[in-house]
């Protein structure tokens, strides 16, 4: 059982640049989102879908875009890359969206840089 | 604004000691508090408590939750190296979809 699997592990990009972000679960959740970890602000929602085809803005979605088109896979979009998008990166899902009952299960992240 | 806030930021003991971490919250709509431990890699899930004053324990760690004083305790008894990790609080709101919002975390060192 994989659980949540993230990749790249590692990935240094050029202001300006795209790319995506992948996560995938295989646990059949239907909650899915996705948060960055920086120092000192602890971990802050970008976007999250609580099921295929939905999905929302989480607390700092700007210059992220998100997808939801099959249970188990979420990924990130970064649109044109900044240095201010510097961030470990990090998916997570749960069975539902109510947490009290289902706790967010975590990948492993995404250690982005920009320069 | 929904706001949790754990302290201390950081605490460094030596091995045996007992800890106690600290986490309150100012939220609109409170759903539940949930502990999470993160070592090198991904955040794990710990306790998650909704009802006052019922401890939760696991091994020598336990967490009680206060709904009045709106604070939550996660204690650590005869703690080991091993123990070291962020420990993160994170309140789920209820706003429509359910969210969670995330304290800073408090870094924990135990030296042998």
């Amino acid at each position: 059982n994989a659980g949540v699997t993230q990749t790249p592990k590692f990935q240094v990009l050029k202001t300006g640049q795209s790319m995506t972000l992948q996560c995938a679960q295989d646990m059949n959740h239907e909650y899915m989102s996705w948060y960055r970890q920086d120092p000192g602000m602890g971990l802050r929602l970008i976007h999250y879908s609580v099921g295929a085809g939905i999905t929302d803005q989480g607390e700092v979605p700007n210059g992220y875009n998100v997808s939801r088109s099959t249970t188990e896979d979420f990924p990130l979009r970064l649109l044109s890359a900044a240095p201010s998008q510097t961030s470990v990166y990090f998916c997570a899902s749960s069975l539902t969206g109510t947490h009290y009952n289902s706790p967010l299960h975590f990948g492993n992240g995404t250690r982005l840089t920009v320069t | 604004e929904d706001k949790v806030v754990q302290s201390p930021l950081s605490l460094v003991v030596h091995e045996g000691d007992t800890v106690t971490l600290n986490c309150s919250y100012e939220v609109t709509n409170f759903r539940s508090l949930l502990w999470y431990k993160q070592e090198k890699k991904a955040p794990t899930f710990l306790f998650m408590l909704t009802s006052s004053g019922i401890e939760k324990k696991s091994g020598r760690l336990s967490s009680i939750l206060d709904k009045k004083e709106l604070f939550s305790i996660l204690n650590i008894t005869a703690t080991q190296t091993g123990d070291s990790a962020i420990y993160l609080c994170a309140v789920e709101v209820r706003s429509g979809s359910e969210k969670l919002v995330f304290g800073k975390g408090t870094k924990l060192t135990v030296n042998p």
